[in-house]
């Protein structure tokens, strides 16, 4: 298993506004996994991307990847307040049975 | 159904003490996982197991041990609890598909060693 990085470490944002958040890895993937981390709270699953996908969608979240890049990132549009959380990604390569994940980004959306 | 749930919730030890971690899954999952999240930090593995009866080491299993002898359960112990152990403990599971498909955490055990 790699490790994805999250950039950037911290985002503050104002409601109504889109969350760009970004994701690096080094080695070739099946696919990779967005996680969401509210405080104090297990991680959830967000989507999943496969490696001959370039883009997904799932309500209000639009995730690209771009294998020649080894980066994904996650948008949210029209950011709640509720969407205050940490944000982590895990390439997953052969063999995924192991997530790695990364010290995520961590959205701060104010009222 | 419950999901993937854990106990207990929140644990005080002294050094050298010892506990074990319970958690349970109800979804007939293959593949369960122990992480440990430490402040600033993201989720470390610490052991794993593919599926009933087995298990393996993760990036961080010094000073643990697990067991999954039932399908439904997978236990995580600690014999000689440390302060560099205190942490919060999540657990996950997910379905045997091998491609690796998303993983269902539970809410956490929060444990600090003095």
């Amino acid at each position: 298993s790699q490790q994805g990085e999250e950039d950037p470490q911290a985002l503050s944002i104002q409601e109504g506004e889109n969350a760009t958040m970004n994701c690096s890895y080094k080695t070739s993937i099946n696919n990779l996994q967005w996680y969401r981390q509210n405080s104090g709270r297990g991680l959830v699953h967000l989507i999943l991307i496969r490696s001959n996908e370039r883009e997904k969608h799932s309500g209000r979240l639009r995730v690209t990847l771009d294998t020649s890049k080894k980066s994904s990132s996650l948008l949210i549009t029209a950011s709640r307040a509720a969407d205050t959380a940490s944000y982590f990604c895990a390439p997953v390569g052969g063999g995924g049975n192991k997530l790695t994940f990364g010290t995520g980004t961590q959205l701060k959306v104010e009222l | 159904n419950a999901g993937v749930t854990q106990t207990p919730k929140f644990r005080v030890l002294k050094t050298g003490q010892s506990m074990t971690l319970l958690c349970a899954q109800d979804m007939n999952h293959e593949y369960m996982y122990w992480y440990r999240q430490d402040p600033g930090m993201g989720l470390r593995l610490i052991h794993y197991s593919v599926g009933e009866g087995t298990t393996a080491k993760g990036e961080v299993p010094d000073g643990y041990n697990v067991s999954r002898l039932k399908k439904q359960n997978f236990l995580l112990g600690l014999e000689s609890a440390a302060p560099s152990q205190t942490s919060v403990y999540f657990c996950a599971s997910k379905t045997g598909t091998g491609d690796g498909g998303e993983q269902f955490f539970g809410p956490g055990t929060r444990l600090t060693v003095l």
